[in-house]
């Protein structure tokens, strides 16, 4: 079967430098999503990943290994309003996406 | 802006009683999908349409259906709500279903909950 695993909840100090892993079995892979999901609100593009490496964008970055089946999301110079879920997304080969069921995050003063 | 939109945000059934929630577009996206969300769950899709191919995935119960008249507009169907089903229900839209970033635009979503 496809499983997206990450871990249930995290928490961190605001200021601070946080990452979510996120590892994967899926038939293919046609790149890997990460979404941001505020309690009771859609889901909400973060980053997209479909070769090995580093992605950034401003103070989030994204890292993929297709051979390892994991990524991880890292959050940097965290702020209250990044207290969200965060979710992992895998495209399989038949282009349909499988989703990890989220990464709650919450965020200290 | 160009958005998804859905309608309403809230609706409160009683068990068994029939009730249509409606997703709208105007990104003039070919993919339309509906997704259940539970609390704390993954996203589980229940439809999708490329333009009007409609593809029900294997595992969404018969209560459940959908309608697509035109590009802009989806409706989901729940014939005979159950406690099961009280859940989130996400519409999202995206450019094309193939290979690249096919980004999902999601709507503020419609919670369900039943009586």
């Amino acid at each position: 079967g496809q499983n997206i695993d990450q871990p249930t909840e995290m928490t961190a100090t605001e200021g601070a430098i946080v990452q979510i892993n996120c590892t994967y079995q899926t038939s293919g892979f046609n790149g890997l999503f990460w979404y941001q999901q505020h309690a009771g609100e859609a889901p909400t593009f973060l980053s997209y990943n479909v070769l090995d490496g580093l992605e950034e964008k401003g103070r989030f970055s994204s890292f993929l290994s297709r051979s390892k089946g994991y990524s991880y999301l890292l959050l940097k110079e965290l702020q209250m309003k990044d207290s969200a879920s965060y979710l992992c997304a895998v495209m399989d080969s038949n282009y349909q996406l499988i989703w990890g069921a989220g990464t709650k995050l919450i965020i200290k003063p | 802006d160009a958005m998804v939109i859905q309608n309403p945000r809230y609706q409160v059934t009683q068990f068994g009683k029939p009730v249509t929630l409606s997703c709208s577009q105007t990104l003039n996206h070919n993919v339309m999908y509906w997704y259940q969300q539970k609390s704390s769950q993954a996203p589980k899709l229940l439809f999708h349409y490329y333009d009007k191919d409609f593809n029900n995935e294997a595992d969404t119960p018969d209560n459940f259906q959908s309608r697509r008249p035109n590009t802009s507009f989806c409706f989901l169907d729940i014939r005979s709500p159950g406690l099961g089903d009280a859940a989130m229900y996400l519409c999202a839209t995206s450019r094309d279903g193939g290979a690249g970033a096919n980004v999902l635009t999601f709507g503020a979503g419609s919670r369900l909950t039943v009586l």
